[in-house]
This record gives structure tokens, sequence and C-alpha cells, in this order.
């Protein structure tokens, strides 16, 4: 099992532009998050889906869109990149509601 | 939406002191889960406490959730280099709260 996988690893954007964060499981979990994390601000909540075709909005979801078409695929779209967006960003599966979280790599997303 | 503040948010420790840090929430907990963030790393789930007042222990860690199940702590006896990270205590939930975390040193 790969376990959770996000790419890019890292991506330099310039403010305006779009762009996907993919995230993909193969745990065959329902539960699936996008997080953000800044220094100082531990992680916040951007969206999350609790199964396919269900998505929800977290703490933080402006400037943010995902959709869940399959349970493996959970991507995050930028609609219009700003530089308040530079963070560093997980994705994370569990299987069911009190599961553990099962955290990707993270992308490193810098905005210019 | 629910609120997880953990405390402090930085320590600094000589190598061999002990470590605690503190969480707490402003409503009942249904469980309270730990993570542990290594520099550059991703949260890695450490331990769920689900029953009031229950304390568990991984050797040099000893987790406790309160009575009343909106608090929690992660004690750390006799630190080692190995301890340097940032520990989370986490509500889950639909939405699944993170707390703020406490960025561990050591210091050799």
């Amino acid at each position: 099992n790969a376990g959770v996988t996000q790419t890019p690893k890292f991506q330099v954007l310039k403010t305006g532009q779009s762009m996907t964060l993919q995230c993909a499981q193969d745990m065959n979990h329902e539960y699936m998050s996008w997080y953000r994390q800044d220094p100082g601000m531990g992680l916040r909540l951007i969206h999350y889906s609790v199964g396919a075709g269900i998505t929800d909005q977290g703490e933080v979801p402006n400037g943010y869109n995902v959709s869940r078409s399959t349970t493996e695929d959970f991507p995050l779209r930028l609609l219009s990149a700003a530089p308040s967006q530079t963070s560093v960003y997980f994705c994370a599966s569990r299987g069911s509601y009190n599961s553990p979280l099962h955290f990707g790599n993270g992308t490193r997303l810098t905005v210019t | 939406g629910q609120q997880v503040m953990q405390i402090p948010q930085y320590q600094h420790v000589q190598e061999g002191e002990d470590f605690t840090t503190y969480c707490n929430s402003s409503t009942t907990l249904s469980n309270i889960q730990w993570y542990k963030q290594r520099p550059g790393g991703h949260p890695v789930f450490l331990i769920q406490l689900v029953k009031s007042g229950e304390v568990k222990k991984q050797k040099r860690l000893t987790f406790q959730f309160g009575e009343a199940k909106k608090n929690s702590s992660l004690h750390i006896t006799a630190t080692q280099t190995t301890d340097v990270g940032t520990y989370f205590c986490a509500a889950p939930g639909n939405q699944f709260y993170f707390g703020t975390g406490t960025s561990l040193t050591v210091i050799p």
C-alpha cells in the first residue's frame, strides 16, 4: 500500500494562476481532508469529504475548490492563486469517523 | 465549530528534562487523538484516548484524558533529541479539528 500520495511535492505559482493539488489514497477510506499549515497556525481544515460525491467546507475554504468523484481521489483546486495561499498543504484520509488520520507527505506551495 | 486550544506553543528543554503539553476543548469530546510531526515531515498518529480519566503510556510518553473529557495532556519523561517535533492534539469528528500544536526543542 502506498497510503496517501500527494503531488506535486513543491510548486511555485504566480499570483492569479490556477492549479490542482492531487491526492490519492489506496486504503479504501471514506473520509478525506485537506489542511494547510502555516507557521504558528497549526493545521487548518480547508475542505473535507465523508464519501464519494460528498464534500463540505472546513475553517478556511475561500479560494479553494474540491471534488470527490471517486473514493480514491480528492483533488484541491486553487482558482486564482494569491500570496496568502503560500503554505504547506496536507491531504489526509481515515477509514471511519473516529479512526486516526493518515497524512500524505505534503505539498509546499509558494505564490509570488 | 469545535475549538481545541493547546499550550504552550513552544517549549525548549535540556535533554533529560521532562516535557508536558496541554490540550483544552470548549466542548465535551467523544475521544481525543495525539499526533507528532517531525521537522519537515507530516503528522503521524500516536494514540487515541476514549474513556473519561484514561491514562495510556508509550515508553516515556504518558497520555491522559480528563474526567470531563474536555482536556488532555501528553507528558514526556527524560526527553531525548529524538523527541524533537511538534505535538498536536486532535478532536475527531466530521471536520476533525487540530490543536495549534506545541513545538518541542531538545537541547543536547
